[in-house]
C-alpha cells in the first residue's frame, strides 16, 4: 500500500526566505502526486500535481516541486516566501489498492512565515 | 463554477441524534470521497464512491453510512453519532483517468461536535 511521509510537522521561514517541506512516499506502481495547501478555515486547494510527464512541475503562487524516483521524494520548495504564504499543506499519492482509487496524505506540515 | 458544496458547514449535536451532511458536485465526477482531518492525523478515507450505487470503505468507516442515488450527489450519514466522531469533514471529487484518480476538488468543509 502507498504512504506518504511528510518530515517536519511545523516549519518557520523568515519573510524573503527559502520554503522547503519535504515529502517522501512509497507507492507499488509509479505515482501521482500531489501537493495541496489549507488556508485556515477553508477546504484544501490543490498547489502543483506530478503525472509522470516533466519531473520539475510547477504550481501556483510561485511553488514548484520535483520528483526524484531514486529519493522516493517530491519536496515543495519556493524561492522566497511571502506572509501569504503561511497555512498547512499537505502531500498526497494517488494509487489504486483493490477497487478504490485512493489519495493518500500526508499528516501535514504546518508553514509559519515570521516578518 | 466548477465546486463541491458540503452543507452544513458548522453543525452541534448530541450523542445519538442522527445527522447527514450532504455533498453535491458539478463537474461530473464519477469519483467521491469523504475524509475526516483530526489534528496530528491528517486526512483519513471514511468512504469512497466508484459510480452511482458503487460505494466502499475507507480507513475509518466505523459509525458512517453513505450513499450514491444520483451522481452528483454523496451524503454521509451518521446513525448514531459518538464524540469521538467530531471531526472536520470534507468532501472530494475526481475524474477518474489512467486507472487510478486524478486531483481531487474538495468541498470546504464540515465542522461537526458531538456532546
Amino acid at each position: 500500500a502507498q504512504s506518504v511521509t511528510q518530515l517536519g510537522s511545523h516549519v518557520s521561514v523568515s519573510e524573503g526566505a527559502l520554503v522547503l517541506l519535504r515529502c517522501n512516499y512509497s507507492s507499488s506502481v509509479p505515482p501521482y502526486l500531489f501537493w495541496y495547501v489549507q488556508y485556515p478555515n477553508q477546504g484544501l486547494q490543490l498547489l502543483l500535481k506530478y503525472t509522470s510527464a516533466a519531473t520539475l512541475v510547477k504550481g501556483i503562487n510561485g511553488f514548484e516541486a520535483e520528483f526524484k524516483k531514486s529519493e522516493t521524494s517530491f519536496h515543495l520548495t519556493k524561492p522566497s516566501a511571502h506572509m501569504s504564504d503561511a497555512a498547512e499543506y499537505f502531500c498526497a499519492v494517488s494509487d489504486r489498492v483493490g477497487s478504490n482509487y485512493k489519495l493518500t496524505f500526508g499528516k501535514g506540515t504546518l508553514l509559519t512565515v515570521n516578518p | 463554477e466548477a465546486q463541491v458544496t458540503q452543507n452544513p458547514r458548522y453543525l452541534i449535536t448530541v450523542t445519538g441524534k442522527k445527522l447527514t451532511v450532504t455533498c453535491s458536485q458539478n463537474m461530473n465526477h464519477e469519483y467521491m470521497s469523504w475524509y475526516r482531518q483530526d489534528p496530528g492525523l491528517g486526512l483519513r478515507q471514511i468512504y469512497y464512491s466508484m459510480n452511482v450505487e458503487v460505494t466502499d470503505k475507507g480507513d475509518v468507516p466505523e459509525g458512517y453510512k453513505v450513499s450514491r442515488k444520483e451522481k452528483r450527489n454523496f451524503p454521509l450519514i451518521l446513525e448514531s453519532p459518538s464524540p469521538n466522531q467530531t471531526s472536520l469533514y470534507f468532501c472530494a471529487s475526481s475524474l477518474v483517468y489512467g486507472g487510478r484518480t486524478g486531483e481531487l476538488f474538495f468541498g470546504e468543509g464540515s465542522r461537526l461536535t458531538v456532546l
